[in-house]
């Protein structure tokens, strides 16, 4: 079955600076990628997805960026701001799944002022 | 306002005490999903229902029961708790969006500690 590898676990950056989270997927009939924000003491929040036909797409500060051929995908956070902390999860998804989404173990991003 | 509830939000019990986590949607969605959260391990799905009376076993569904009686309801059920079941839960709802990207509400969470 599908299986969802996420790195790094922990990343700490200069407020201002650039992250970047990478996920690697094993399923290639996988077509859908979500990635979640998890705020302290609250339940993950979808921030943006990805479909398999897209290579990028971008929302304001946030983007993700999709490999079909290497099975990848990143998050990428310009300008980081100290609200941008958090715990982020990518997770892939097959058309055939049924809502059903296979999550990466997530990335504590800590935003040093 | 859309959201997903769960109660209760902080629960510390004893070994073998069945108890029941409550988990209710307002968004009218056909997939709910309980997941249980431990440090490293992300987010581990425990079981799920595409609508009502249709449950199915996620990853690691063994010591829990749910049932979904109606539509907005799923509750999760430990009928003999024991501590390795000490987790963050959490209950989501989710509905089909276009071209199969949808979107999963996640619920505050419930932080159970069974002594």
């Amino acid at each position: 079955g599908e299986n969802v590898e996420q790195h790094p676990s922990t990343l700490s950056v200069q407020e201002g600076d650039s992250a970047v989270i990478k996920c690697t997927y094993s399923d290639s009939a996988s077509n859908y990628f979500p990635w979640y924000k998890q705020e302290l003491g609250k339940g993950p929040q979808l921030i943006i997805d990805i479909r398999s036909n897209v290579g990028e797409k971008k929302d304001q500060r946030i983007a993700v960026t999709l490999n079909k051929t290497a099975k990848h995908f990143s998050l990428h956070i310009t300008e980081t701001q100290p609200e941008d902390s958090a715990v982020y999860f990518c997770a892939a998804s097959r058309w055939d799944s049924n809502y059903q989404l296979i999550w990466g173990a997530g990335t504590k991003l800590i935003i040093k002022p | 306002e859309a959201q997903v509830t769960q109660n209760p939000r902080y629960l510390i019990t004893v070994t073998g005490k069945k108890l029941t986590v409550t988990c209710s949607q307002n968004m009218n969605h056909e997939y709910m999903s309980w997941y249980r959260q431990d440090p490293g391990l992300g987010l581990r799905q425990i079981y799920y229902s595409m609508n009502v009376e249709v449950t199915d076993k996620g990853d690691v569904p063994e010591g829990y029961k749910v049932s979904r009686k109606e539509k907005r309801n799923f509750p999760l059920i430990l009928e003999s708790p024991s501590p390795n079941q000490t987790s963050l839960y959490f209950c989501a709802s989710s509905s089909k969006g276009l071209a199969g990207s949808y979107e999963q509400y996640f619920g505050p969470g419930t932080r159970l500690t069974v002594t």
